[in-house]
């Protein structure tokens, strides 16, 4: 158990709709962090903050968006969802922006019908 | 951007044997990381490489750094089944935003 708290585990919803995905970092991390998982592009990063803040952006797309919230927990929001945003989503957390080491939650499996 | 390339994708071995994936880039590697995601289950972190030609252990695994910081390995040395999952290497950026760029990983399978 890393200590890093995903919800919900598992989300099938159809095209066109959207969702939030919920992360808790562990105790003590200012920094979070979202993967897409998906068997056609791999692990990619998508975006972090840090204590509140947009740190760093990847290859996230623009019906994405994310938020870190002063409790620091953090949300991912999907909208405008299509068959190929099925995968699975991964939260990171770390002690701070410049820590080495990443702790990875269980992740959101999200299927889009 | 950067691309770090993983060969192989898959590797079979026989309980016992040896395994080896291997970490590529054209660009040089701020610093290698390495996980392992179990199935069905998260990456975790194993080890970081920050210099030149550097090699860590840790019981069975050996980790490589190339001395050009444009290759990495991790070798398993009589792999047991409790080794089975992916392995995946990661480039962590340098600067304030710790960005990781992950291979496509290798899934090892180990019969026993």
């Amino acid at each position: 158990d890393s200590g890093v708290t995903q919800t919900p585990k598992h989300l099938i919803t159809a095209t066109g709709q959207r969702v939030t995905l919920r992360c808790s970092p562990r105790s003590g991390d200012l920094s979070v962090y979202w993967y897409q998982q998906s068997l056609d592009q791999g692990l990619q990063f998508l975006i972090q903050y840090y204590n509140g803040e947009e740190r760093a952006k990847g290859n996230i797309l623009e019906r994405f968006s994310a938020q870190q919230f002063p409790d620091l927990h953090s949300e991912l929001n999907l909208s405008s969802l299509e068959l190929g945003d099925s995968a699975l989503y991964f939260c990171a957390s770390s002690v701070f922006t410049g820590s080495n080491t990443q702790y990875f939650g269980p992740g959101t499996r999200l299927t889009v019908l | 951007g950067q691309q770090v390339m993983q060969i192989p994708q898959y590797q079979h071995v026989q309980e016992g044997e040896d395994f080896t994936t291997y970490c590529n880039s054209s660009t040089t590697l701020s610093n290698i990381q390495w996980y392992k995601q179990r199935p069905g289950g998260h990456p975790v972190f194993l080890i970081q490489l920050v210099k030149s030609g550097e090699v860590k252990k840790q019981k069975r695994l050996t980790f490589q750094f190339g001395e050009a910081k444009k290759n990495s390995s991790l070798h398993i040395t009589a792999t047991q089944t409790t080794d089975v999952g992916t392995y995946f290497c990661a480039d962590l950026s340098s600067g304030s935003a710790r960005q990781l760029t992950f291979g496509s990983g290798t899934q090892l399978t180990v019969l026993p």
